[in-house]
């Protein structure tokens, strides 16, 4: 009964390697964002899709590449990985008419040696 | 454009006692705010919001914010804590601006988060 997945809960990986993390929702919310909280706790958005199309797109490395196969769903592929890299990355989602209000997975700490 | 300052990066106070975690916007446009808390090692979770009507909300957990429209501020506050309250806390602000007529969404503005530290 999990509102907002993902995929893993602990990614350790090489520098230089491809990696990806999962998320999907089940609140049958139209948008979708990932963000990525750095060791002082700082959030920063990264993307948002509605229903599959990218609407927010902030200043990120074109390494990272968000997908939506469907609006229940948006991955994070990332490419070549860097030490700076290392980070807590969190999937929210939104519904319509909140005004913004979000619902977040429970992270997904990416530790790159 | 929209920003969020979170005045205090730590807050450390004793159980039972009274805390206020501070939160100014810096628009005077129309604005909906929310207060999120994250546990340790979890995600964030909405604690409260202010979209319209009553200046004052309240969380089922005993924090209250209330909004101020002349000063811009959404500050968060509890008269007696708990050990358990000991969390990261994220005032979070979206304006009209980045919401369309039917408040579909855009992204909501962030603070750089309060860290509250209960002691026993």
């Amino acid at each position: 009964d999990t509102a907002v997945s993902q995929t893993p809960k602990y990614l350790v990986t090489q520098m230089g390697n491809d990696k990806s993390i999962k998320c999907e929702q089940n609140l049958g919310h139209d948008t979708m964002y990932w963000y990525k909280q750095d060791s002082k706790k700082f959030l920063k958005i990264m993307f948002s899709y509605n229903n599959k199309e990218l609407i927010i797109n902030e200043t990120v490395p074109n390494r990272f590449s968000p997908k939506s196969p469907d609006k229940a769903h948006l991955n994070l592929h990332i490419n070549s990985l860097e030490l700076g890299d290392s980070a807590v990355y969190f999937c929210a989602s939104s519904h319509p008419g909140s005004y913004n209000e979000q619902f977040f997975g429970p992270g997904t700490r990416l530790t790159v040696l | 454009a929209q920003s969020v300052t979170q005045l205090d990066s730590q807050v450390p106070v004793f159980e039972e006692a009274p805390v206020e975690l501070r939160c100014n916007y810096s628009s005077s446009v129309s604005v909906y705010l929310f207060w999120y808390v994250q546990y340790p090692n979890q995600g964030l979770q909405l604690l409260l919001k202010y979209l319209s009507g009553s200046t004052l909300v309240e969380s089922i957990n005993g924090f209250e914010a209330e909004f101020n429209k002349s000063q811009t501020s959404f500050h968060l506050r509890k008269p007696s804590v708990h050990i358990s309250d000991t969390a990261e806390y994220f005032c979070a602000v979206s304006d009209y601006l980045e919401c369309d007529n039917a408040g579909n969404n855009r992204k909501l503005i962030w603070g750089l988060g309060t860290s509250l530290a209960v002691n026993p």
